[in-house]
């Protein structure tokens, strides 16, 4: 049962545009969320995070929205840049948990 | 800080063999997590310690799989015997206490 999902597993941008990447969670014990980015041949590197006490959270070109009635989390960069072409991960936790649940992650695209 | 290490980056073995995946977390941090990332799966988590404990083993996919930590700045990740399927990149992450910072993974073929 997967608790975080990322339904789309890639997505193609031109540079400068904006890139929005979705993801869904079902479990309502989450109240820490994040989002990791990934360079091959690398780990996983901490972007940004949202507590749920928040409903938006921006630093420099990247917002994360969230949308706890839908359960709903999402990632703005903008503008977009070439370097930004990675794997995204999404993840999220619960208070007093150590558990930190991640998606399969989504492949940004960001075209020159 | 040098980040959380992991060795070997990379492990080519053959079906049947033992392999022994390290890693070295951040000092002062007192969670640790060992992940499998493969295409079909993403990011699984296997196993995570807290305070050299282990806390939950549940995503351990089989008896094969074992994992130790006996110090705050050690951990073991083995498989025996290891099998194709096994292979993927291993990763490890360090955390205290939300935020989780990741090694570099170590990249495993089993042939």
């Amino acid at each position: 049962d997967q608790q975080v999902k990322q339904n789309s597993p890639s997505l193609s941008v031109q540079e400068g545009r904006i890139s929005i990447l979705n993801c869904d969670y079902t479990n309502s014990m989450f109240d820490y969320f994040l989002w990791y980015k990934k360079y091959p041949a690398e780990g996983p590197t901490f972007l940004i995070s949202i507590s749920s006490i928040k409903d938006k959270n921006e630093d420099g070109r990247f917002t994360v929205f969230l949308n706890k009635s839908a359960k709903h989390l999402s990632l703005h960069i903008v503008p977009s840049q070439p370097g930004d072409s990675a794997v995204y991960f999404c993840a999220a936790s619960a208070t007093g948990g150590f558990k930190t649940i991640f998606g399969a992650g989504t492949r940004l695209f960001v075209k020159a | 800080d040098a980040g959380v290490i992991q060795s070997p980056r990379h492990e080519v073995t053959e079906m049947g063999q033992e392999v022994t995946l390290r890693c070295k977390p951040i000092s002062g941090h007192n969670s640790l997590f060992w992940y499998r990332q493969t295409m079909m799966r993403g990011l699984e988590l296997l196993i995570y310690f807290n305070n050299n404990v282990p806390i939950d083993d549940s995503g351990m996919p089989e008896d094969r799989f074992s994992a130790k930590m006996p110090n705050a700045s050690f951990s073991t990740l083995k498989i025996q015997p290891s099998e194709p399927r096994d292979s993927a990149v291993y990763f490890c992450a360090s955390s205290m206490p939300s935020t989780q910072y990741f090694g570099p993974g170590t990249r495993l073929t089993v042939l």
